[in-house]
């Protein structure tokens, strides 16, 4: 069972258009939540991460939204460019067991010129 | 080196043989996870190291994974007898500070395929 739920699984947007990945959460024991990019053949590389007393993060045109009540979060690009073309992973950790990483399942995003 | 280093790169073997792969952490790095990403999936956790101390394997598939880091720098993630559903890409990643919820750096991986 999946812990983390990311959607939608790819996404395609113009130059300039603002992406949105979103994902959801069951246990409430996660405390910590990161976004992660990856490009093809490389490892993951942190983006931002925000903490759920926190209901907005920004940094730079990467934006995270918190519901800690809907128990859903999800990053925006803004501005968005061919170079962000890449692949984007939610995580969570829990507040108990702070070494272990549960991603999503991960959005292919594709701008286009 | 500045970042994570990983090796080999890539890795085939046939079914049954015993692979070894490699991680060389930012140094001075006190944490180093290990991670197993199949293709057009999320990294999943595999096990976790302190120092030299293994403080979690609890994501470890089977026990013909076996992971270690002696000295507490250098670690070698170890797969007994491989099955083709061990092909997948294996990340490590190191952290400056004790938990996860720290920045952690990422290696490239090393992408293992079992024939």
């Amino acid at each position: 069972q999946q812990q983390v739920k990311q959607s939608p699984q790819s996404l395609i947007v113009q130059k300039g258009g603002i992406p949105i990945i979103n994902c959801a959460y069951e246990n409430t024991a996660f405390d910590y939540f990161p976004w992660y990019q990856q490009f093809p053949g490389k490892g993951p590389a942190l983006l931002i991460a925000i903490r759920p007393d926190v209901s907005e993060k920004k940094e730079g045109r990467f934006t995270i939204s918190f519901n800690k009540s809907a128990k859903q979060f999800s990053l925006h690009i803004m501005d968005s460019q061919p170079g962000d073309s890449a692949t984007y992973f939610c995580a969570a950790i829990l507040g108990y067991n702070f070494n272990k990483f549960y991603f999503g399942s991960g959005t292919k995003l594709n701008v286009k010129p | 080196g500045a970042g994570v280093s990983q090796s080999p790169r890539y890795k085939v073997a046939k079914r049954g043989q015993d692979v070894a792969l490699r991680c060389d952490p930012i140094s001075g790095h006190v944490s180093l996870f290990w991670y197993q990403q199949a293709l057009g999936q999320g990294p999943e956790f595999l096990t976790y190291f302190q120092n030299e101390a293994q403080l979690d394997k609890s994501g470890l598939p089977s026990d013909r994974f076996f992971a270690e880091r002696p000295e507490g720098s250098v670690s070698t993630l170890k797969i007994q007898r491989t099955q083709q559903e061990d092909s997948a890409v294996y990340l490590c990643a190191s952290s400056s500070r004790i938990g996860g919820n720290q920045p952690q750096h990422f290696g490239d991986g090393t992408r293992l395929s079992i024939l």
